[in-house]
């Protein structure tokens, strides 16, 4: 079965400056996609950005970028410039090919401080 | 917009009392789930339809029933509530395998 860890409970940043959230998976699956999706609070949760495993090319959203690495099973969400606004729970998560059901990790709270 | 609705975002009921938990989207979209949210365990997927009258048991069925009769709409039962199903529960919807788009959330206190 797919699982999702998320080893970074909560973290946090200074204004302006850039964090990098964690995301490991396990899958024997080699087509897939991994998904980071943000929870402000008392919001609701909306994807940050996608990427399809099968796209060498690491995915970009403007202050948003991940670092793929397909063999070691690695999806970590750089966040650069960070704003208050981007105070947060951050899910990464997994949907093999074909499914459409997502397996989420546990979360990562992330605090922005000015 | 993909506009998904969730009819409570606070709903507080006693034990034993049956519980619908309403969830409407208006994009046409196949599939819809049901999380429940809690503390430390992130998103466990509860039950998910992937059209009119289908269901698919999650990983934590086990209290919960589900109904979708209109392609629009899904409801989570709580056939008899208990206070271990004190929870956040989010509901979401997509097209095949793509993005989720989730509601607000209804954040259910069993007492």
């Amino acid at each position: 079965a797919q699982t999702v860890t998320q080893s970074q409970p909560e973290m946090s940043v200074q204004e302006a400056e850039t964090v990098t959230l964690s995301c490991t998976y396990d899958t024997s699956e080699n087509n897939y996609y991994l998904f980071w999706y943000k929870q402000p609070p008392s919001r609701q949760m909306i994807l940050v950005i996608r990427q399809e495993a099968y796209k060498q090319q690491n995915a970009t959203e403007n202050r948003f970028s991940v670092n793929f690495q397909k063999a070691a099973k690695s999806f970590s969400l750089k966040i650069s410039d960070s704003q208050l606004g981007d105070t947060a729970m951050y899910f990464c998560a997994f949907a093999e090919y074909g499914q459409g059901n997502l397996i989420f990790g546990k979360g990562t709270k992330l605090s922005v401080k000015p | 917009d993909v506009k998904v609705t969730q009819s409570s975002r606070y709903l507080v009921k006693r034990t034993g009392e049956k519980v619908f938990l309403e969830c409407v989207q208006d994009m046409d979209h196949e599939n819809m789930f049901w999380y429940r949210q809690d503390p430390g365990l992130g998103l466990r997927l509860i039950y998910f339809s992937y059209d009119v009258k289908m269901k698919e048991k999650g990983d934590i069925p086990e209290g919960y029933s589900v109904s979708r009769e209109k392609k629009e709409r899904f409801s989570l039962i709580l056939e008899s509530a208990s206070t271990n199903q004190t929870s956040m529960y989010l509901c979401a919807s997509s097209l095949l395998v793509s993005e989720q788009f989730f509601g607000p959330g209804t954040r259910l206190t069993v007492l």
